[in-house]
């Protein structure tokens, strides 16, 4: 079975400032890989998603992940964040070819960016 | 277009009772999926229903059932609520079954007195 590790389960950090969050999985076939990001009291909103191709994905907001075959890892990062960024980041992982639809979720990391 | 709508948004319940939560996808999109969320689990798959019929199965017991229309829309059913229950219930959907890209509503709020 798929499993999602997100290391951090709250970064803080000042505004301005980067930030990476990490996400590892655990598979053995073809995966998606994707970053929501959920304000308080909001559904998920999807930041980006890797698929296949270039490991470097850009999404909104200025942020970006790179897919890491050999180390299965899907790292998110923003080189300069905003108070507005202060919310929580959800990795997830899919496995089309098994799994349909099912996204797996990591336990989720509480971003709070400080003035 | 309109995103996916979830109905009700909040919704107290004693335990014992049972609740369903209604679900309308983005139109145009067949496949449907439901999640749990609570502090201490984070967020759980329940089920994916694709053109009426379910697809996947989380690991819930059988208190947790849902079903699609032919109009997409899907309802999921908790019945002899436990406390435990009291999560963010999110519903998802998609244009296909192989997963591009989840469109999430805004979940309904379940609380189990």
């Amino acid at each position: 079975a798929q499993s999602v590790t997100q290391l951090d389960s709250q970064v803080p950090v000042f505004e301005e400032a980067p930030v990476e969050l990490r996400c590892n999985y655990s598979s053995s076939v073809s995966v998606y890989l994707f970053w929501y990001v959920q304000y308080p009291n909001q559904g998920l909103q999807l930041l980006l998603k890797y698929l296949s191709g270039s490991t470097l994905v850009k999404g909104i907001n200025g942020f970006e992940a790179e897919f890491n075959k050999s180390q299965t890892s899907f790292h998110l990062r923003k080189p300069s964040v905003h108070i507005s960024d202060t919310a929580e980041y959800f990795c997830a992982v899919s496995e089309p070819d098994n799994a349909g639809n099912m996204l797996t979720f990591g336990g989720g990391t509480r971003l709070m960016v400080k003035p | 277009k309109a995103g996916v709508t979830q109905t009700p948004r909040y919704l107290i319940k004693t335990r014992g009772q049972q609740v369903t939560l209604s679900c309308s996808p983005i139109s145009g999109h067949r496949s449907v999926s439901w999640y749990q969320q609570t502090p201490g689990q984070g967020l759980q798959f329940l089920f994916e229903y694709f053109s009426e019929t379910q697809r996947n199965k989380g690991n819930f017991p059988g208190r947790f059932s849902g079903r699609q229309f032919s109009n997409s829309r899907s309802e999921m059913n908790v019945s002899t609520l436990e406390l435990g229950d009291s999560a963010l219930y999110l519903c998802a959907s998609s244009r296909h079954r192989q997963n591009t890209e989840a469109f999430f509503g805004q979940g309904t709020r379940l609380t189990v007195v």
